[in-house]
């Protein structure tokens, strides 16, 4: 069964880093393009980033692009999102997915002073 | 990148049939998928490409299109069904373009 767990979520100060990961299993993750989507409490989803099956192409939400790095390691099945210089506006639960089909619980980063 | 419009709310009585739009100039040339999301979960996808159906969406579950317009119609409502639902597509350099939500509920 295909499964997606986020983690590194927690609680920041404006400014700081994070670093989220997305351990995948049950389906081949090397063959898939991968995302990261959020949602602010109360809010809507929203797209942050991108990442093709090798890692060699990366796409970002202007809100995010230059603060945020998407990443993955194939031979762990891991995805990793990089997040410097938070915001308040950062807050939300971060998902990891699969093309929309599979989706992780989500983890949730909380940016407060 | 374009914007996906969404009714913010919808209600119906069970058993009738819900129809939630999602429209956008761009849509033209861009498949759209649909997402329902319950409190406190990861959202699930319904429909993609339009109108069809990933394994284990029940039928009652299906997609259309009308040139810029497309909508997700759930027929025979159940309460079950009370969730958001989203409508996705695809813009420029592949980013994702998420409609505001559509929150359906069974009165």
């Amino acid at each position: 069964e295909e499964q997606l767990v986020e983690s590194g979520g927690s609680l920041a100060q404006p400014g700081e880093s994070l670093r989220l990961s997305c351990a995948a299993s049950g389906f081949t993750f090397s063959s898939y393009a991968m995302s990261w989507v959020r949602q602010a409490p109360g809010r809507g989803l929203e797209w942050v980033s991108g990442i093709s099956e090798s890692g060699d192409k990366t796409d970002y939400a202007d809100s995010v692009k230059g603060r945020f790095t998407v990443s993955r390691d194939n031979s762990k099945n891991a995805l990793f999102l990089e997040m410097n210089s938070l915001r308040a506006g950062d807050t939300a639960t971060y998902f990891c997915t699969c093309q929309g089909l599979f989706w992780g619980p989500g983890t949730l980063v909380t940016v407060s002073s | 990148s374009f914007e996906l419009t969404q009714a913010a709310s919808v209600s119906v009585s069970p058993g009738q049939t819900a129809r939630i739009t999602c429209s956008a100039d761009a849509l033209t040339n861009h498949y759209v998928y649909w997402y329902q999301q319950k409190s406190g979960q990861a959202p699930v996808m319904l429909i993609y490409k339009d109108t069809k159906r990933p394994s284990g969406i029940p039928e009652r579950f299906s997609g259309s299109r009308s040139g810029t317009t497309v909508t997700l119609a759930v027929t025979g409502v159940r309460s079950e069904d009370e969730a958001d639902y989203y409508c996705q597509s695809t813009g420029s350099n592949d980013a994702w373009v998420f409609g505001g939500g559509t929150k359906l509920t069974v009165l």
